[in-house]
Protein backbone atom coordinates (compact mmCIF):
# COMPACT_ATOMS: atom_id res chain seq x y z
CA UNK A 1 0.00 0.00 0.00
CA UNK A 2 0.59 3.86 0.10
CA UNK A 3 3.42 4.68 2.35
CA UNK A 4 5.66 7.60 3.56
CA UNK A 5 8.64 7.33 5.69
CA UNK A 6 10.15 10.34 6.57
CA UNK A 7 13.64 10.85 9.20
CA UNK A 8 12.83 11.02 12.86
CA UNK A 9 13.60 13.77 14.53
CA UNK A 10 13.63 15.65 16.66
CA UNK A 11 16.27 17.96 14.51
CA UNK A 12 17.74 20.82 16.50
CA UNK A 13 19.81 23.12 14.60
CA UNK A 14 21.23 27.00 15.02
CA UNK A 15 20.03 30.10 13.31
CA UNK A 16 21.14 30.09 9.78
CA UNK A 17 22.33 26.52 9.64
CA UNK A 18 21.61 24.13 6.11
CA UNK A 19 18.45 22.14 6.75
CA UNK A 20 17.67 18.56 5.02
CA UNK A 21 14.52 16.91 6.11
CA UNK A 22 14.59 13.16 4.27
CA UNK A 23 11.33 11.84 2.79
CA UNK A 24 10.84 8.83 0.85
CA UNK A 25 7.50 6.96 -0.42
CA UNK A 26 6.33 3.84 -1.94
CA UNK A 27 6.28 4.09 -5.67
CA UNK A 28 2.54 3.35 -6.50
CA UNK A 29 0.64 4.93 -8.82
CA UNK A 30 1.48 8.55 -9.68
CA UNK A 31 1.31 10.17 -6.65
CA UNK A 32 1.27 14.35 -6.31
CA UNK A 33 4.15 14.95 -3.26
CA UNK A 34 3.58 17.26 -0.05
CA UNK A 35 5.34 18.57 2.79
CA UNK A 36 2.94 20.93 5.22
CA UNK A 37 4.23 22.56 8.34
CA UNK A 38 2.65 22.64 11.39
CA UNK A 39 3.20 25.30 14.42
CA UNK A 40 2.40 24.89 17.62
CA UNK A 41 -1.44 24.97 18.72
CA UNK A 42 -2.28 25.03 14.82
CA UNK A 43 -3.52 22.85 12.05
CA UNK A 44 -1.24 21.81 9.31
CA UNK A 45 -0.63 23.99 6.89
CA UNK A 46 0.56 23.36 3.18
CA UNK A 47 4.78 24.20 2.55
CA UNK A 48 4.88 22.96 -1.14
CA UNK A 49 4.11 20.70 -3.41
CA UNK A 50 4.84 18.75 -6.75
CA UNK A 51 2.66 17.19 -8.61
CA UNK A 52 5.44 15.32 -11.56
CA UNK A 53 8.64 13.70 -11.26
CA UNK A 54 11.68 16.20 -11.19
CA UNK A 55 8.51 19.06 -10.50
CA UNK A 56 9.99 21.76 -7.80
CA UNK A 57 8.09 22.41 -5.49
CA UNK A 58 9.14 25.94 -3.32
CA UNK A 59 7.75 28.27 -0.56
CA UNK A 60 9.27 30.58 1.96
CA UNK A 61 13.27 29.44 1.33
CA UNK A 62 11.99 25.54 1.55
CA UNK A 63 12.57 23.80 -1.57
CA UNK A 64 11.46 19.76 -2.46
CA UNK A 65 12.47 18.17 -5.67
CA UNK A 66 9.91 14.92 -6.73
CA UNK A 67 12.58 12.09 -7.73
CA UNK A 68 10.71 9.57 -8.97
CA UNK A 69 14.20 7.15 -9.62
CA UNK A 70 15.07 7.69 -5.71
CA UNK A 71 11.64 7.55 -4.85
CA UNK A 72 12.16 10.44 -2.75
CA UNK A 73 11.00 13.78 -2.39
CA UNK A 74 13.48 15.86 0.44
CA UNK A 75 12.74 19.16 2.07
CA UNK A 76 15.87 21.66 2.11
CA UNK A 77 16.70 25.42 3.56
CA UNK A 78 19.35 26.80 2.93
CA UNK A 79 19.30 29.24 6.27
CA UNK A 80 16.74 28.09 8.93
CA UNK A 81 15.12 30.59 11.12
CA UNK A 82 13.75 30.51 14.71
CA UNK A 83 10.34 31.14 12.97
CA UNK A 84 10.83 28.03 11.18
CA UNK A 85 10.31 26.00 14.73
CA UNK A 86 7.51 23.61 13.89
CA UNK A 87 6.35 19.59 13.13
CA UNK A 88 7.40 19.00 9.04
CA UNK A 89 4.93 16.49 7.57
CA UNK A 90 5.98 14.43 4.22
CA UNK A 91 2.51 13.32 2.41
CA UNK A 92 1.64 11.45 -0.89
CA UNK A 93 -2.05 11.34 -2.42
CA UNK A 94 -2.88 8.18 -4.15
CA UNK A 95 -2.79 9.56 -7.61
CA UNK A 96 -5.40 9.21 -9.69
CA UNK A 97 -9.36 10.13 -8.33
CA UNK A 98 -8.76 9.14 -5.00
CA UNK A 99 -7.71 12.14 -3.27
CA UNK A 100 -6.90 10.25 -0.20
CA UNK A 101 -3.46 11.55 1.65
CA UNK A 102 -1.24 9.20 3.51
CA UNK A 103 1.38 11.23 5.71
CA UNK A 104 4.57 10.50 7.53
CA UNK A 105 5.09 10.70 11.23
CA UNK A 106 6.60 13.99 11.31
CA UNK A 107 9.49 15.77 11.87
CA UNK A 108 10.15 18.14 14.97
CA UNK A 109 12.18 20.90 13.72
CA UNK A 110 14.09 23.44 16.69
CA UNK A 111 16.12 26.28 15.42
CA UNK A 112 17.76 27.94 18.05
CA UNK A 113 19.46 31.56 18.07
CA UNK B 1 -7.22 32.63 9.00
CA UNK B 2 -7.29 29.23 7.53
CA UNK B 3 -10.20 29.26 6.03
CA UNK B 4 -11.39 26.23 7.66
CA UNK B 5 -12.97 26.74 11.35
CA UNK B 6 -12.98 24.47 13.75
CA UNK B 7 -14.99 24.52 16.95
CA UNK B 8 -14.67 24.56 19.93
CA UNK B 9 -11.12 25.19 20.12
CA UNK B 10 -10.83 22.86 23.36
CA UNK B 11 -13.06 20.19 24.79
CA UNK B 12 -13.04 18.40 27.93
CA UNK B 13 -15.42 15.50 28.23
CA UNK B 14 -16.31 12.29 30.57
CA UNK B 15 -16.75 9.45 28.84
CA UNK B 16 -20.46 9.00 29.33
CA UNK B 17 -21.02 12.50 27.60
CA UNK B 18 -22.47 13.28 24.09
CA UNK B 19 -20.53 16.12 22.46
CA UNK B 20 -20.19 17.27 18.87
CA UNK B 21 -16.95 18.94 17.22
CA UNK B 22 -17.86 21.38 14.12
CA UNK B 23 -16.04 22.38 10.78
CA UNK B 24 -16.52 24.21 8.50
CA UNK B 25 -15.28 25.65 5.36
CA UNK B 26 -15.22 28.88 3.71
CA UNK B 27 -12.99 27.66 0.40
CA UNK B 28 -15.79 26.34 -1.90
CA UNK B 29 -14.40 22.92 -1.61
CA UNK B 30 -16.22 19.37 -2.29
CA UNK B 31 -14.53 17.26 0.28
CA UNK B 32 -14.13 17.31 3.33
CA UNK B 33 -11.83 15.03 6.17
CA UNK B 34 -11.49 14.09 10.00
CA UNK B 35 -8.20 13.06 10.69
CA UNK B 36 -7.55 12.01 14.64
CA UNK B 37 -4.04 13.55 15.49
CA UNK B 38 -2.25 11.39 18.77
CA UNK B 39 0.88 12.08 20.35
CA UNK B 40 3.77 9.70 18.40
CA UNK B 41 1.42 8.42 15.92
CA UNK B 42 1.19 9.34 12.25
CA UNK B 43 -2.00 11.49 11.31
CA UNK B 44 -4.73 9.05 10.82
CA UNK B 45 -7.74 9.50 8.55
CA UNK B 46 -10.95 8.75 10.11
CA UNK B 47 -13.66 9.78 7.81
CA UNK B 48 -13.68 11.29 3.83
CA UNK B 49 -16.91 13.00 2.34
CA UNK B 50 -16.88 14.12 -1.33
CA UNK B 51 -19.96 16.04 -2.36
CA UNK B 52 -22.13 15.15 0.75
CA UNK B 53 -21.44 11.53 0.75
CA UNK B 54 -19.49 9.22 2.73
CA UNK B 55 -16.54 7.54 0.22
CA UNK B 56 -14.07 6.81 3.19
CA UNK B 57 -14.40 5.29 6.76
CA UNK B 58 -10.93 4.29 8.16
CA UNK B 59 -12.53 1.35 10.45
CA UNK B 60 -13.17 3.98 13.29
CA UNK B 61 -15.10 2.74 16.32
CA UNK B 62 -18.95 3.52 16.34
CA UNK B 63 -18.58 6.14 18.93
CA UNK B 64 -17.26 8.54 16.62
CA UNK B 65 -20.31 9.48 14.22
CA UNK B 66 -19.67 11.76 11.64
CA UNK B 67 -22.31 14.11 9.61
CA UNK B 68 -22.40 16.24 6.66
CA UNK B 69 -24.97 17.96 6.07
CA UNK B 70 -23.50 20.22 3.29
CA UNK B 71 -20.39 20.72 1.25
CA UNK B 72 -19.50 23.64 3.60
CA UNK B 73 -19.72 21.92 7.10
CA UNK B 74 -18.98 18.44 8.64
CA UNK B 75 -19.94 17.30 12.24
CA UNK B 76 -18.10 14.75 14.54
CA UNK B 77 -20.89 13.60 17.11
CA UNK B 78 -18.89 11.61 19.82
CA UNK B 79 -20.38 9.30 22.79
CA UNK B 80 -18.97 7.03 25.47
CA UNK B 81 -15.60 8.11 24.83
CA UNK B 82 -12.16 6.12 25.91
CA UNK B 83 -9.49 7.73 27.05
CA UNK B 84 -7.49 6.92 24.18
CA UNK B 85 -9.41 9.05 22.39
CA UNK B 86 -7.64 12.09 24.11
CA UNK B 87 -6.24 13.57 20.97
CA UNK B 88 -6.30 17.18 18.39
CA UNK B 89 -8.62 16.36 15.85
CA UNK B 90 -8.35 18.06 12.91
CA UNK B 91 -10.86 19.09 10.06
CA UNK B 92 -9.29 19.88 6.07
CA UNK B 93 -11.04 20.21 2.91
CA UNK B 94 -10.32 20.24 -0.37
CA UNK B 95 -11.02 20.58 -4.38
CA UNK B 96 -10.39 16.52 -4.43
CA UNK B 97 -9.05 15.96 -7.68
CA UNK B 98 -5.22 14.62 -8.06
CA UNK B 99 -2.52 17.28 -7.05
CA UNK B 100 -5.17 19.65 -4.84
CA UNK B 101 -4.06 19.88 -1.08
CA UNK B 102 -5.74 19.83 1.93
CA UNK B 103 -6.80 23.34 3.99
CA UNK B 104 -6.80 22.14 7.46
CA UNK B 105 -8.30 24.04 10.16
CA UNK B 106 -6.18 24.51 13.79
CA UNK B 107 -8.18 21.67 15.43
CA UNK B 108 -10.05 20.31 18.36
CA UNK B 109 -8.13 19.29 21.63
CA UNK B 110 -10.52 16.94 23.16
CA UNK B 111 -9.28 15.32 26.21
CA UNK B 112 -11.42 12.19 27.87
CA UNK B 113 -11.29 12.29 31.70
Amino acid sequence: GDSVTQMEGPVTLSEEAFLTINCTYTATGYPSLFWYVQYPGEGLQLLLKATKADDKGSNKGFEATYRKETTSFHLEKGSVQVSDSAVYFCARNSGGSNYKLTFGKGTLLTVNP
Amino acid sequence: ETGVTQTPRHLVMGMTNKKSLKCEQHLGHNAMYWYKQSAKKPLELMFVYNFKEQTENNSVPSRFSPECPNSSHLFLHLHTLQPEDSALYLCASSQGSQGWPQHFGDGTRLSIL
